[in-house]
């Protein structure tokens, strides 16, 4: 079963616009959350996180909100750059231990920027 | 180097062959982590150590996957008679003391003919 789910598979926004990505998860001892990107042919890149603690994390373009009753997450970008053109990977972890931090990913949304 | 890196970046092996991915981490990194990405999906945990020793390898799909990491730097996948469902990008990251921001190498892209 799927514990964090992305269930748009691809999005097209405008340049310029704001990208908003979407994801949800089932295990509510999920305390950390992650956004990764990745382009073609490389590993996913961490871009922006948040904490079970806070509800909006911002860094530049890119803002996470995050819904702990409804168990969802958002990224946004805005404005919206041809560059942002990638795959964007939802991610959830539980600190269980002191030293573990196993990673649970999403299936991915691909995002295309049109001119 | 700067980043991971994981040899080969391509590997084509017939079924039934014995494999072996090798990951490279961030010097000074404790934590190394695999993972396998198959298409259209997102990647998928294996294993995980932490040091030397195998803190969780709970995602280890089968005994025919095995991994090392004899000196708690360089590690090993080590997968016995392939089968095509074994193909996939395999993704090794590593961070430090298991923090949550790991750092990702380009992978290896697996092959099963």
């Amino acid at each position: 079963d799927q514990q964090v789910k992305q269930n748009s598979p691809s999005l097209s926004v405008q340049e310029g616009r704001i990208s908003i990505l979407n994801c949800d998860y089932t295990n509510s001892m999920f305390d950390y959350f992650l956004w990764y990107k990745k382009y073609p042919a490389e590993g996913p890149t961490f871009l922006i996180s948040i904490s079970s603690i806070k509800d909006k994390n911002e860094d530049g373009r890119f803002t996470v909100f995050l819904n702990k009753s409804a168990k969802h997450l958002s990224l946004h970008i805005v404005p919206s750059q041809p560059g942002d053109s990638a795959v964007y990977f939802c991610a959830a972890s539980v600190q269980a231990h002191s030293s573990a931090s196993k990673i649970i990913f999403g299936s991915g949304t691909r995002l295309s920027i049109r001119p | 180097g700067a980043g991971v890196s994981q040899t080969p970046s391509n590997k084509v092996t017939e079924k039934g062959k014995y494999v072996e991915l090798r990951c490279d981490p961030i010097s000074g990194h404790t934590a190394l982590y695999w993972y396998r990405q198959s298409l259209g999906q997102g990647p998928e945990f294996l294993i995980y150590f932490q040091g030397t020793g195998a803190a969780d390898d709970s995602g280890l799909p089968n005994d025919r996957f095995f991994a090392v990491r004899p000196e708690g730097s360089v590690s090993t996948l080590k997968i016995q008679r392939t089968e095509r469902g074994d193909s996939a990008v395999y993704l090794c990251a590593s961070s430090f003391q298991g923090g949550r921001g790991y750092t990702f190498g380009s992978g290896t892209r697996l092959t099963v003919v």
